[in-house]
């Protein structure tokens, strides 16, 4: 089936350990999309790559980056991780805009100790 | 005001009632509208899209109400299964991201 995989689902590191977070997709969607969502809060979005071109968002930390070397694959990149990093990270996939909806990997719950 | 905002919960209610989510949006030029489950500790997911004639899926009825800027979802017969928290989604702008209401959460009873 066509879907958006996250890996790991479950990742630990150390304060100030640099950590990438890898998402891939089999649905050929032009748009991927990093979330970032903690306990009982609503996904923020971090940031998205309409096809080759990056979109930040204003408020997402500089140690935050991310990385698309083709259309199947997006990664995201802490470079130095603090306590309140930890969370879950959604990777999304839409085609165009998204007006038929997003499509969720599955996550991968970062906790930094 | 936020952007967008829903009934804050959580509803508690037992198997088989009927239970109505409000969310209200703050763009009139908002263009989509969704209602997305998410499970605890896992993705949200695509529960339907609303269309402006409103539409249903089995015990599920989304409704839009331009006029007033907001979306409701209706769950009749509720199940155990149903328990989650449901978010509302809008995409205030053709061209702009997701919007996601803070969600409300269900929890169906025996």
């Amino acid at each position: 089936d066509a879907m958006v995989i996250q890996n790991p689902r479950y990742q630990v590191t150390q304060f100030g350990k640099p950590v990438t977070l890898s998402c891939s997709q089999t649905l050929n969607h032009n748009v991927m999309y990093w979330y970032q969502q903690k306990s009982s809060q609503a996904p923020k979005l971090l940031f998205h790559y309409y096809d080759k071109d990056f979109n930040n968002e204003a408020d997402t930390p500089d140690n935050f980056q991310s990385r698309r070397p083709n259309t199947s694959f997006c990664f995201l990149d802490i470079r130095s991780p603090g306590l309140g990093d930890t969370a879950m990270y959604l990777c999304a996939t839409s085609q165009g805009q998204g007006a038929n909806g997003y499509t969720f990997g599955s996550g991968t719950r970062l906790t930094v100790v | 005001r936020k952007e967008v905002e829903q009934d804050p919960g959580p509803f508690n209610v037992p198997e088989g009632a009927t239970v109505a989510f409000n969310c209200t949006y703050s763009n009139s030029a908002s263009q989509s509208f969704f209602w997305y489950r998410q499970d605890c500790r896992k993705e949200p997911k695509l529960l339907m899209s609303v269309y402006s004639s409103g539409n249903e899926d089995g015990r599920f009825t989304a409704q839009l109400n331009r006029a007033s800027q907001y979306i409701s979802l209706l769950i009749r017969d509720s199940k155990l299964s149903d328990s989650a928290t449901y978010l509302c989604v809008v995409i205030p702008v053709y061209g702009q991201n997701f919007v996601f209401g803070p969600g409300t959460r269900l929890s169906v009873l025996p």
